[in-house]
């Protein structure tokens, strides 16, 4: 069945520095690449999303990479900020509706 | 309303029970959608309505499993003799059908977090 893979499961890093999060999809179908960001009892947020068609989006700080010969994409976080401090969670959709998503990444940025 | 909401926040059941879950989606978001979040886990699909009519369910795990959305608008999840497995936090999303199989961002409600004792 489809299914998403998200690696690390937990990630520290200095403020200011970088951080990579990085999902795999069995399904080659899939078009539709989100990141949402999860903090501490609150909804998901949708934070950056992707589509088949480009290979890589940038937002101020936060970028994704879709590699989809490798099925593979990644979010990039620049200049992280104690306020990143969340769990992030992938999803990939052959349909847009139906996203199956990763497991989390619990990211902490240490002051 | 400005977000998508869920009534209640928090529900406690005792096994056996059965249990209805709420979801007001934002005005004008024709599809809506129902996921499960486990303790340190992410979501999970469960049931996808295009308006009033469920599209795809196959994400429901039994048939004690049901959801309705008869007007299209509001959506009530229904989980009939209640499990302690089914303890979770019940995530419902909503979107707009911007184009031909394209949508819009998922927004998600709180949630509700289920608990079968």
């Amino acid at each position: 069945g489809e299914n998403v893979e998200q690696h690390p499961s937990t990630l520290s890093v200095q403020e200011g520095d970088s951080a990579v999060i990085k999902c795999t999809y069995s399904d080659s179908a899939s078009n539709y690449f989100p990141w949402y960001k999860q903090e501490l009892g609150k909804r998901p947020q949708l934070i950056i999303d992707i589509r088949s068609n480009v290979g890589e989006k940038k937002d101020q700080r936060i970028a994704v990479t879709l590699n989809k010969t490798a099925k593979h994409f990644s979010l990039h976080i620049t200049e992280t900020q104690p306020e990143d401090s969340a769990v992030y969670f992938c999803a990939a959709s052959r349909s847009s509706y139906k996203l199956i998503f990763g497991s989390g990444t619990r990211l902490l940025v240490r002051p | 309303g400005a977000g998508v909401s869920q009534t209640p926040s928090n529900k406690v059941t005792e096994k056996g029970k059965y249990v209805e879950l709420r979801c007001d989606p934002i005005s004008g978001h024709t599809a809506l959608y129902w996921y499960r979040q486990s303790l340190g886990q992410g979501p999970e699909f469960l049931i996808y309505f295009q308006g009033t009519g469920a599209a795809d369910d196959s994400g429901l795990p039994n048939d004690r499993f049901f959801a309705v959305r008869p007007e299209g608008s509001v959506s009530t999840l229904k989980i009939q003799r209640t499990e302690r497995g089914d303890s979770a936090v019940y995530l419902c999303a909503s979107s707009f059908l911007k184009k031909q199989g394209e949508f819009t961002e998922a927004f998600f409600g709180q949630g509700t977090r289920l608990t079968v004792v």
